[in-house]
């Protein structure tokens, strides 16, 4: 089993339809998720991390962990045409610096 | 403006030639990195450092080699590429060097192809 899964999708949504991304992930020592945005031709940008469990509102995306599934989203509301990318999941164990596990990266398209 | 430069942005070679990817940030950041990202492998890290003079091999070692003489220079060098090594390269950075959750910075990636 992988340490983290996320759906490589594409995910394709029309101009203002709420957006789930998910990644699922197995060790439970896990306590920091981030979530990184790759438009094309890019590198990754860190959009939003949470610590441990609960929920992390920025603008019009909204980060939620529950540890007790090891599941981890990114809800994107009111989706424009300019989120479309490729969103990356990362997930830390504390006791070991910087190393992130990575998803795979699930590819959004929000269509006009 | 704050950003991590890599060059060049694309390279293609031959098999066994040796090559040098640059990386430079203007952040002072102590810790930087090498990624490749391949599909269906997602992103993997080659090398890492955590300060001028201090290197780690990450997941994905073979083949590569690193240097950090300046703290804003991180050069990833490929003495031999194979077609293996054929992927997407991403040098990153940040503060610090246990601030798990520090944002990295990314370059805007190396297409390298070896024939």
């Amino acid at each position: 089993q992988k340490e983290v899964e996320q759906d490589p999708g594409p995910l394709s949504v029309p101009e203002g339809a709420i957006v789930s991304l998910n990644c699922t992930y197995s060790n439970s020592a896990f306590q920091y998720f981030m979530w990184y945005r790759q438009y094309s031709r890019k590198g990754p940008e860190l959009l939003m991390y949470t610590y441990s469990s609960g929920n992390k509102e920025d603008g019009r995306f909204t980060a939620q962990v529950d540890k007790s599934s090891k599941y981890i989203s990114l809800f994107i509301r009111d989706s424009q045409p300019s989120d479309s990318a490729t969103y990356l999941c990362a997930i830390n164990n504390a006791g070991n610096n910087r190393k992130l596990i990575w998803g795979l990266g699930t590819s959004l398209a929000v269509n006009p | 403006e704050a950003q991590v430069t890599q060059n060049p942005r694309y390279l293609i070679t031959v098999t066994g030639k040796k090559l040098t990817v640059t990386c430079s940030q203007n952040m002072n950041h102590e810790y930087m990195s090498w990624y490749r990202q391949d599909p269906g492998l997602g992103l993997r890290q080659i090398y890492y450092s955590m300060n001028v003079e201090v290197t780690d091999k990450g997941d994905v070692p073979e083949g590569y080699k690193v240097s950090r003489k300046e703290k804003r220079n991180f050069p990833l060098i490929l003495e031999s590429p194979s077609p293996n090594q054929t992927s997407l390269y991403f040098c990153a950075s940040t503060f610090g060097s246990g601030q798990v959750y520090s944002p990295l910075h990314f370059g805007n990636g190396t297409r390298l192809t070896v024939t």
